[in-house]
């Protein structure tokens, strides 16, 4: 059972528009979502998160939206940039307990100069 | 610099020779964890530990052993490797919420 979805697995931009990449969960008990950013023979790297209390969260060009009713989070980057093709993971967890974190399957985004 | 480390970043061995992946991170966090990623099915915890000597099972965890002596180090054992542990690994270590990583292990199992 996959708690954390990325249905899309790949995802191609031109230089300089809006990449959006999507991510579902289906466990209501998550409360804290992040984005990691992965280069190939390198480890993720952290990108951007967001609580459960708040619906956006903006670090320069990235945006993390959140959906609660919809379980959904999305990750905007605007504008996009060749250095941004990677594969992008989400991740949920549950702040109580364990804190165990649960990762969707990734997106591969790239951005075409 | 802050950093998780793993080694060796490559390795190919035979079916049944056991071997371990050493891993060691020098930001003092308390949990650590090992994944493995393939292709389609994006990271998946094999073992964490929420401290020195207190580990539990991830998700996929057949096959795998682990153990936390001391708070920097978490080595990844693979007693009996088979050919289905073919896999890129990766470690990992937390502070608040984010995760750390190293850079990866691509272990490849004859």
């Amino acid at each position: 059972d996959q708690q954390v979805k990325q249905n899309s697995p790949s995802l191609s931009v031109q230089e300089g528009r809006i990449s959006i990449l999507n991510c579902d969960y289906t466990n209501s008990m998550f409360d804290y979502f992040l984005w990691y950013k992965k280069y190939p023979a390198e480890g993720p790297t952290f990108l951007i998160s967001i609580s459960s209390i708040k619906d956006k969260n903006e670090d320069g060009r990235f945006t993390v939206f959140l959906n609660k009713s919809a379980k959904h989070l999305s990750l905007h980057i605007v504008p996009s940039q060749p250095g941004d093709s990677a594969v992008y993971f989400c991740a949920a967890i549950t702040t109580s307990g364990t804190y165990k974190y649960i990762f969707g399957t990734g997106t591969r985004l790239k951005v075409l100069a | 610099e802050a950093q998780v480390t793993q080694n060796p970043r490559y390795l190919i061995t035979v079916t049944g020779k056991k071997l371990t992946v050493t891993c060691s991170q020098n930001m003092n966090h308390e949990y650590m964890s090992w994944y493995r990623q393939d292709p389609g099915l994006g990271l998946r915890q094999i073992y964490y530990s929420m401290n020195v000597e207190v580990t539990d099972k991830g998700d996929v965890p057949e096959g795998y052993k682990v153990s936390r002596k001391e708070k920097r180090n978490f080595p990844l054992i693979l007693e009996s490797p088979s050919p289905n542990q073919t896999s890129l690994y990766f470690c990992a270590s937390r502070g608040s919420y984010e995760q750390y990583f190293g850079p990866g292990t691509r272990l490849t199992v004859t």
